[in-house]
């Protein structure tokens, strides 16, 4: 099982809507989450920090659930320029400090 | 600030050849990486460097080599290039190798290795 898993997607949403990703996690040693939005042929940009008690970012809203082990983000009134991949990453803060990323959720948001 | 920087962008090799792919950074952050990206395979790490004078095997670092020249510069060497090397290479940095520092990550590099 891999340690962060995502639904590859694509996700495909009407502008205006709104879409949410989920990704679990297998590690239950992962303290440190985060979301990375990359663009076709781009490097990952980090999105948002996930904290424990929910963080929110304008449209952008970002849970962890550490009982059943996964993290989601919420896309309120999707956008045209919200298409692109988006990466789950979980870490844990032991001396190997390890950054496990997922292999990515595609959204295409449509007119 | 330009932020994580990489060069080449591009490149081309046949097997066996040997090239360094170059990084650099301009935050002052301590720790820098190396990861690969392959289709349905996400970002794996390479190598890393926690800080300046120490490098460690990260997930695949097999057919690679690393130099962490000073604080702002970490390259990436293959001696001997081989087909499964072929690969989109990203340069990251963050301030330091707790993992509540997230990385920023370089431009990439993209390798065709024939």
């Amino acid at each position: 099982r891999k340690e962060v898993e995502q639904d590859p997607g694509p996700f495909n949403v009407p502008e205006g809507a709104t879409v949410a990703f989920n990704c679990t996690y297998s590690n239950s040693a992962s303290q440190s989450f985060f979301w990375y939005r990359q663009d076709c042929r781009k490097e990952p940009k980090l999105l948002m920090s996930v904290y424990s008690s929910g963080n929110e970012d304008g449209r952008f809203t970002a849970q962890l659930n550490r009982a059943s082990q996964y993290i989601s983000l919420l896309i309120r009134d999707s956008k045209l320029s919200d298409s692109a991949t988006y990466l789950c990453v979980g870490t844990n803060t032991g001396t190997a400090s390890k950054l496990t990323f997922g292999t990515g959720t595609r959204l295409q948001v449509t007119l | 600030n330009a932020g994580v920087t990489q060069t080449p962008k591009f490149q081309v090799l046949k097997t066996g050849q040997s090239m360094t792919l170059q990084c650099a950074q301009d935050m002052n952050h301590n720790s820098m990486y190396w990861y690969r990206q392959d289709p349905g395979m996400g970002l794996r790490l390479i190598y890393y460097s926690a800080s300046e004078g120490t490098t460690d095997k990260g997930e695949v670092p097999n057919g690679y080599n690393v130099s962490r020249l000073n604080k702002r510069e970490f390259s990436l060497r293959l001696e001997s290039a081989a087909p499964s090397q072929t690969s989109v290479y990203f340069c990251a940095s963050s301030e330091a190798r707790q993992g509540a520092y997230p990385p920023n990550f370089g431009p990439g590099t993209r390798l065709l290795v024939l």
